[in-house]
């Protein structure tokens, strides 16, 4: 079956930029739309982005500008890049299949398979 | 952005129960909404999809109801392995929101 499989360094400096992979096994990448979602410790959920194997991507608008998804269909992987963070960016990052219907060229999804997550602490 | 409003916060009950979440949008989202379980320190787990539609493998005690802006999700029997958070998502705008959780404790 597929899973996910989040990596990435759990560390990351002020005002520099967190990289985060996410690994597909068990199914190819190409079949779905797949997004990014994050948790600050005790607290709610946050999407952060979407992507399709074609690289069409959407984001959320707190955090366009600072955000970037991309797709490697070679390896079956797709990243997140969050630039110039600070504290409030610590969280624990998961990434999930993305389930849901597409109109109006966007993707209006839930999340019907998620990764473990990996937390990121943003601290010098 | 659409807001997802859950309550109550926190919900005190004990095993066998029936108890209902509620969860209120800012604006109408038709039956584009979802409801998810997360144990502590796990990821979150699907239960129902559009609404009401039960994700497969989850208990049938586990049941979601409404459309436009109300909606609710019920456990018809509580289980101790149910002692756990729910969050709801809104996915009628390309902007995903969800509400900011309700706690189920024992009583």
């Amino acid at each position: 079956q597929v899973q996910l499989q989040e990596s990435g360094p759990g560390l990351v400096t002020p005002s520099e930029t967190l990289s985060l992979t996410c690994t597909v096994s068990g199914g190819s990448i190409s079949d779905n739309y797949w997004s990014w979602i994050r948790q600050p410790p005790g607290k709610g959920l946050e999407w952060i982005g979407y992507i399709y194997y074609s690289g069409n991507t959407n984001y959320n608008p707190s955090l366009r500008g600072r955000v970037t998804i991309s797709v490697d269909v070679s390896k079956n992987r797709f990243s997140l890049k969050l630039r110039s963070v600070t504290a409030a960016d610590t969280a624990m990052y998961y990434c999930a299949r993305d389930q849901g219907t597409l109109r109006f060229l966007e993707w209006f999804g839930y999340f019907d398979l998620w990764g473990r997550g990996t937390l990121v602490t943003v601290s010098s | 952005d659409i807001q997802m409003t859950q309550s109550p916060s926190t919900l005190s009950a004990s095993v066998g129960d029936r108890v209902t979440i509620s969860c209120r949008a800012s604006q109408n989202i038709s039956n584009s909404l979802a409801w998810y379980q997360q144990n502590p320190g796990k990821a979150p787990k699907l239960l129902i999809y559009k609404a009401s539609t039960l994700e497969g493998g989850v208990p049938s005690r586990f049941s979601g109801g409404g459309s436009g802006t109300v909606f609710t999700l019920t456990i018809s029997s509580l289980q101790p392995d149910d002692f756990v958070t729910y969050y709801c998502q809104q996915y009628h705008s390309y902007s995903r929101t969800f509400g900011q959780g309700t706690k189920v404790e024992i009583k």
